[in-house]
């Protein structure tokens, strides 16, 4: 079973719009990935959060992590329409070592 | 972070057949993984591919199904065995380069399987 949930499941914006994806998920991890694809290519890894951290960013990406709420969230300002694809949070657990187990990815739409 | 290459790129079967798909890394990785993802849904782990040892299975996954070989640190092939239209999906390998449980994650660019 999925360890995490994310929400929206789909979302629709305007270029130059920011776009703020969620990730739930259900026990304790290590640390939080996140991912694009596009068109059902390959993964391409954008952060890492680890669970003694709270806020990362990465270019255009605001990545922050809640552990007490078992949260993340995915912020990507100024979209463009090369930002269309599906973002994927994946969890590394405590017991698991590397294996990952994400969740049900995001949709984004970014319409020029 | 790690340059992955996948083979073959896609493939359409036959029900009934096996198809070995290829996973090669550019440099020497302990951690190396397969997933699968069916169409529209997101990724699931099958195996961790271990070298000189036998592949630890997820939970749902065996080895009759999807053996997996991993005769050095930079390669790895998973085989989808006797195949039917349910096993349509995208293979995907992946390697973590860092220290277990603290390592980024990268992944191959896939292999889109069909099966009729």
């Amino acid at each position: 079973s999925q360890q995490g949930e994310e929400d929206p499941q789909a979302l629709s914006i305007q270029e130059g719009e920011n776009a703020t994806m969620n990730c739930s998920y259900k026990t304790s991890i290590n640390n939080l990935q996140w991912y694009r694809q596009n068109s059902g290519r390959g993964l391409v890894h954008l952060i890492l959060i680890r669970s003694n951290e709270r806020e990362k960013h990465s270019g255009r990406l605001r990545v922050t992590l809640d552990t007490s709420k078992k949260s993340s969230s995915l912020l990507i300002t100024a979209s463009r329409a090369a930002d269309t694809a599906s973002y994927f949070c994946a969890t590394s657990r405590g017991t698991s070592g590397s294996r990952l187990t994400f969740g049900e990815g995001t949709q984004l739409t970014v319409n020029p | 972070s790690a340059v992955i290459s996948q083979k073959p790129s896609r493939d359409i079967c036959q029900r009934g057949t096996s198809l070995t798909i290829q996973c090669q890394v550019d440099s020497q990785v302990t951690m190396m993984f397969w997933y699968r993802q069916q169409p529209g849904q997101s990724l699931t782990l099958i195996a961790t591919a271990n070298q000189g040892s036998e592949a630890t299975y997820e939970s749902g996954f065996v080895i009759d199904k999807f053996p997996i070989s991993r005769p050095n640190l930079t390669f790895s092939t998973l085989t989808v065995s006797n195949m039917s239209p349910e096993d349509s999906s995208i293979y995907l390998c992946s390697v973590a380069p860092g220290l277990a449980g603290d390592s980024e994650q990268f992944f191959g660019p896939g292999t889109r399987l069909t099966v009729l």
